[in-house]
């Protein structure tokens, strides 16, 4: 079965860090590009970051707003993809969730997700 | 990156039609054919219910389907079904930035 699985969710103080993971099962994780999207209570969807496959050289992307505090990374031995949280901000706080980007003709768009992990910042 | 403009609700009763409109630049929704649309309901993963503008996955109903006018998508949900009430986002690809979502909109089946 295809699941991504999130964990590393918590509380944590302003200022400090956090280090979430995904674990991937099910696929071939090093062709697909892997996302991290999250979502404020009450709020919608925002993109916050993105790995690239193998054949990208895994080469990260991220959102302004994490940009310099939010690191990517995978260990291909273990499936998993990491974000490394540095720096937190109270408007940090939400549900984070792992989302695979598709191949071939779903390339383009999200087609599996993570459950999700709550991360709280707050003092 | 600005967010996609999505209205904040939309209703309608058992068998009826609704439209999501998600309104964006030539920057994202207008440069692009790489429009998605994800149903979340309360407590749950997003789920793609249509990608590349019009395009269903295996699974989901052909109630649900997708366009595109210049900078604006929609996704049209025929024959309302009670299951259908939900949080639906849009969401484009723009480039380099590389992902913008919309704001979503919360369905009510009467």
């Amino acid at each position: 079965e295809v699941q991504l699985v999130e964990s590393g969710g918590g509380l944590v103080q302003p200022g400090g860090s956090l280090r979430l993971s995904c674990a991937a099962s099910g696929f071939t994780f090093s062709d697909h590009y892997m996302d991290w999207v999250r979502q404020a209570p009450g709020k919608g969807l925002e993109w916050v970051g993105r790995s690239r496959n193998k054949a990208n050289s895994y080469m990260t992307e991220y959102a302004a707003s994490v940009k310099g505090r939010f690191t990517t990374s995978r260990d291909g031995s273990k499936n998993s993809l990491y974000l490394q949280m540095n720096s937190l901000k109270t408007e940090d706080t939400a549900v984070y969730y792992c989302a695979r980007e598709g191949v071939g003709a779903m390339r383009l768009a999200f087609d599996i997700w993570g459950q999700g992990t709550m991360v709280t910042v707050s003092s | 990156q600005s967010a996609l403009t999505q209205p904040r609700s939309v209703s309608g009763s058992p068998g009826q039609s609704v439209t999501i409109s998600c309104t964006g630049t030539s920057s994202d929704v207008g440069g692009y054919n790489y429009v998605s649309w994800y149903q979340q309901h309360p407590g749950k993963a997003p789920k793609v219910m249509i990608y590349d503008v019009n395009k269903r996955p295996s699974g989901v109903p052909d109630r649900f389907s997708g366009s595109k006018s210049g900078n604006t998508a929609s996704l049209t949900i025929s024959g309302l079904q009670a299951e259908d009430e939900a949080d639906y986002y849009c969401c484009s690809y723009a480039g380099s930035y590389p992902w913008v979502f919309g704001g979503g909109t919360k369905l009510t089946v009467l």
